[in-house]
């Protein structure tokens, strides 16, 4: 497939700090981007999307960035939360599918 | 968003049976919806889409044939893993398209362990 990751790289923070959860994607083409948490033994559940004519776009406690030259995504999540422990995928549609990244681990320190 | 669900959450059962996972759309008919597979550690991976109405459209290396799913309402989409085998354990999720097409809901996943 196209992201199968055979490893899950993992983000350790410290209760209360911010959190940036990085992303790259491959085709130049895709114009909408999609950042999904999900919980041990859950479904992945949206938190905030972007368009590719747009840079930046907050929501509650979350910041996604959109780096279109060097094909980058990010999310920030400011002060942390025990709750926000899991792990976070980006995903960019193309062509109506939606095609994820590798994901990233966030463990959240008490 | 869209809410999906999904039945059962968890299954087990013998090598060879087959077992059918139910995913709904509960507020919205969904003419789309679309079935992932994701393995322990690992990203979803899309397995195919399935249209209301008409065949499903399944990605590269899965076998229809294996994997059979029916779309007949706009709220009711069905996966069938066919004869399953050990190396069909995974965690099955369903997704909906919502009103905008482009955003993807999904569903809590389904367990399945073959023996």
């Amino acid at each position: 497939g196209e992201s199968v990751g055979l490893h899950l790289p993992t983000l350790s923070v410290q209760e209360g700090d911010n959190s940036i959860i990085n992303c790259a994607y491959s085709n130049s083409a895709s114009d909408y981007f999609i950042w999904y948490k999900q919980e041990s033994g859950k479904g992945p559940q949206f938190i905030i999307d972007i368009r590719s004519n747009m840079d930046k776009r907050q929501g509650q406690r979350v910041t996604v960035l959109l780096n279109k030259t060097v094909k980058h995504l990010s999310l920030q999540i400011a002060a942390t939360q025990p709750g926000d422990s899991a792990v976070y995928f980006c995903a960019e549609n193309r062509g109506g599918k939606l095609i994820f990244g590798q994901g990233t681990e966030l463990s959240v320190k008490p | 968003g869209a809410v999906v669900s999904q039945h059962p959450s968890r299954v087990i059962c013998k090598s060879g049976t087959s077992v059918k996972i139910e995913c709904r759309s509960l507020d919205f008919q969904a003419t789309t919806m679309f079935w992932y597979r994701q393995f322990p550690k690992q990203s979803l991976m899309l397995m195919a889409t399935s249209n209301e109405g008409s065949k499903a459209t399944y990605e590269q290396g899965v076998e229809k044939d294996k994997f059979l799913i029916n779309h007949a309402s706009l709220t009711l989409s069905t996966l069938t893993v066919t004869s399953a085998h050990p190396e069909d354990s995974s965690f099955y999720i369903c997704g909906d398209s919502g009103q905008f097409l482009e955003t993807q809901y999904f569903g809590p996943g389904t367990r399945l362990l073959v023996l």
